[in-house]
């Protein structure tokens, strides 16, 4: 599976959009984006994936750039409790390949 | 639907003991996996079953075993604990062979060795 690279930390206002940047500039053609994030504590948590167009769900956006090489997850209007540790995870879409956690990027959502 | 459910959520042993974690799924699904996580880190595979009956080593194996006798139950063993496997245990699910599908963690388990 490819690598990724992603910011540590990152810091957002509530009630402001948060964009989490991914680097995968390896990925390959039958890699999926996936995107996770865990709050404290809990198990981690699925928010979204994508091929190569955008999507969208009720949690979140899915910007993955015309190359592949980058995505932008967004949290349109962030609350406090999107407060977590974000992790952005290339995999191939099928068959039993796990995914591969990397550190991920901290999130702090403040008033 | 419970989803992924763990047992216990809290454990202490002494070096040297034994024990079992049970991760249930009641969504039919064909994958199971089981991570552990330390702190300030992510998570890696230990072992994974791509079906009942079925086990397959991950990325750190050492000191675990696992059986996958009912398609619904993965079993994570300790038979001889050490304090290295103070840790999260997070087991996980997703239905496989279905094109970009999703992976279902349960709340995990956290044990300390002593």
């Amino acid at each position: 599976d490819a690598k990724t690279t992603q910011p540590p930390s990152m810091d957002c206002a509530e009630g402001r959009a948060a964009n989490l940047p991914c680097n995968h500039s390896t990925i390959s053609g039958n890699e999926y984006v996936y995107w996770y994030r865990q709050i404290h504590s809990q198990g981690p948590q699925y928010i979204i994936h994508g091929l190569k167009n955008n999507e969208t769900n009720e949690m979140a956006s899915l910007i993955i750039t015309e190359d592949r090489k980058s995505s932008t997850l967004i949290l349109p209007h962030a609350t406090l409790r999107d407060t977590a540790v974000y992790y952005c995870i290339v995999r191939v879409g099928s068959g039993y390949s796990t995914l591969t956690f990397g550190k991920g990027t901290m999130l702090l959502v403040s008033p | 639907n419970a989803g992924v459910t763990q047992t216990p959520k809290f454990r202490v042993l002494k070096t040297g003991q034994s024990m079992t974690l049970l991760c249930a799924q009641d969504m039919n699904h064909e994958y199971m996996y089981w991570y552990r996580q330390d702190p300030g880190m992510g998570l890696r595979l230990i072992h994974y079953s791509v079906g009942e009956g079925t086990t397959a080593k991950g990325e750190v194996p050492d000191g675990y075993n696992v059986s996958r006798l009912k398609k619904q139950n993965f079993l994570l063993g300790l038979e001889s604990a050490a304090p290295s496997q103070t840790s999260v245990y997070f087991c996980a699910s997703r239905t496989g062979g279905v094109v970009g599908d999703t992976q279902y963690f349960g709340p995990g388990t956290r044990l300390t060795v002593l």
